[in-house]
């Protein structure tokens, strides 16, 4: 039984390239969520999918930034001509959106260097 | 989503004392979630709460959800190393969101 599963576990970029972080849900659950943490700061939602429907994306930077769910493989996080201030851990947590509050299963993150 | 604010930001404790986090909302919370994070791991799902006054136990720890459903507490009893970490409270907007946004974290260290 896999758990959330992210990769790259550790990126490192150089200013103006791209990042991908991919993350595979939990069997059973449908729905993704990214959320980014910055150095000693707490968690920021990012963005809310389910297969193939971006849900809510209210978090995400308007630039650069976009996600996918494809009805078939992982949900992909792209940052687009990376700058130092996108250097963050990037986190993926999904559920399987049956009722009640969301609990959410955490991926163990990627952690996205821009140099 | 709903504002949730932790207080303390920071708490340095001696092996064996107690700690206590607080949550915070100026608005009534349909549920509050308790997460950890290990420094340099990921959140891990504690607890939830959803009723007004509820309590629960998980060994050292006890949860709180107040009367008004505006706050919560995270209390452990006897601190061990094992604790050492960041611990979150998280909140979604009740009936229909999906949105779950999490307090700041109150870091936690145990010295032996």
């Amino acid at each position: 039984n896999a758990g959330v599963m992210q990769n790259p576990r550790h990126l490192v970029r150089r200013r103006g390239q791209e990042a991908r972080l991919r993350c595979s849900p939990m069997k059973g659950h449908s729905h993704v969520y990214w959320y980014r943490q910055l150095p000693e700061e707490g968690l920021k939602f990012m963005v809310y999918l389910q297969k193939e429907n971006i849900i809510d994306e209210s978090g995400m930077p308007k630039e650069r930034f976009s996600a996918e769910f494809p009805k078939e493989g992982p949900s992909i996080l792209r940052i687009q001509q990376v700058v130092r201030g996108d250097s963050a851990a990037y986190f993926c947590a999904s559920t399987d959106g049956e009722g009640g509050a969301n609990v959410l299963t955490f991926g163990a993150g990627s952690r996205l260097t821009v140099l | 989503g709903q504002q949730v604010m932790q207080i303390p930001q920071y708490q340095h404790v001696q092996e064996g004392e107690d700690f206590t986090t607080y949550c915070n909302s100026s608005t009534t919370l349909s549920n509050i979630q308790w997460y950890k994070q290990r420094p340099g791991g990921h959140p891990v799902f504690l607890i939830q709460l959803v009723k007004s006054g509820e309590v629960k136990k998980q060994k050292r720890l006890t949860f709180q959800f107040g009367e008004a459903k505006k706050n919560s507490s995270l209390h452990i009893t006897a601190t061990q190393t094992t604790d050492v970490g960041t611990y979150f409270c998280a909140s979604d907007s009740g009936a229909g969101s999906y949105q779950l946004t999490f307090g700041k974290g109150t870091k936690l260290s145990v010295i032996p």
